[in-house]
């Protein structure tokens, strides 16, 4: 069965960078995700695909301060020059007869 | 540019069946894509419920498959949700999206979700 593991929480100050990481199990290590921002008491917002070899397909309007990586079973998000309005749960998806999500990762910024 | 509304009722009584229409606007729901619904109950994580394909082909959670329907309406641009025999664990924001890629698919675009209260 294929699940995304995502830690539970990351900050980082304003300004500085955080890594975000969203773990394939075993078997799926090759397969591309998708990672969607939730501001709070908002919907979420498609981020960008990213594939196993590290490219990746941004939304319209999304900042260049977000990126994204992988290595492995690992697909990052990472977010450079951290802003407010950044402080969101953060959610990688991928597919496996229907979609699947990860447990998410809350980003607050101090 | 594309974009979905969800809308429908937002009290469902429990035992009732749950309905809700999402509206697409900017792209033909015949041209493409699989359009889907995920749910995200209160200050928890989201979870998929199914989709449809252009040609409307549904696909749907195996965990709620005995529950729900998703359908389509083309001369709307409209596809749609019922779930039944609702209980208060189905309280839930619902999310109408669209599904882009091949052999992978992720949403590329999402509404902006529709509170559902089952409650009698």
């Amino acid at each position: 069965q294929l699940v995304l593991t995502q830690s539970p929480s990351a900050s980082a100050s304003l300004g500085a960078s955080v890594k975000l990481t969203c773990t394939l199990s075993s078997g799926h290590t090759n397969y591309a995700i998708a990672w969607h921002q939730q501001q709070p008491e908002k919907g979420p917002q498609y981020l960008m695909r990213l594939n196993s070899d590290g490219s990746h397909i941004k939304g319209d309007g999304v900042p260049d301060r977000f990126s994204g990586s992988s290595s492995g079973a690992e697909r990052y998000l990472t977010i450079s020059s951290l802003q407010s309005e950044d402080e969101a749960d953060y959610y990688c998806q991928t597919w496996d007869n229907g979609g699947v999500f990860g447990g998410g990762t809350k980003v607050t910024v101090l | 540019q594309v974009q979905l509304q969800e809308s429908g009722p937002g009290l469902v009584k429990p035992s009732e069946t749950l309905s809700l229409t999402c509206t697409v606007s900017g792209y033909s729901i015949s041209s493409g894509y699989y359009w889907g619904w995920i749910r995200q109950p209160p200050g928890k994580d989201l979870e998929w419920i199914g989709n449809i394909d252009h040609i409307g082909t549904a696909y749907y959670s195996p965990s709620l498959k005995s529950r729900v329907t998703i359908s389509a309406d083309r001369s709307k641009n409209q596809f749609s949700l019922k779930l039944s025999s609702v209980t208060a664990a189905d309280t839930a924001v619902f999310y109408c999206a669209r599904i882009s890629g091949s052999g992978m698919y992720y949403i590329d675009c999402w509404g902006q979700g529709s509170l559902v209260t089952v409650s009698s």
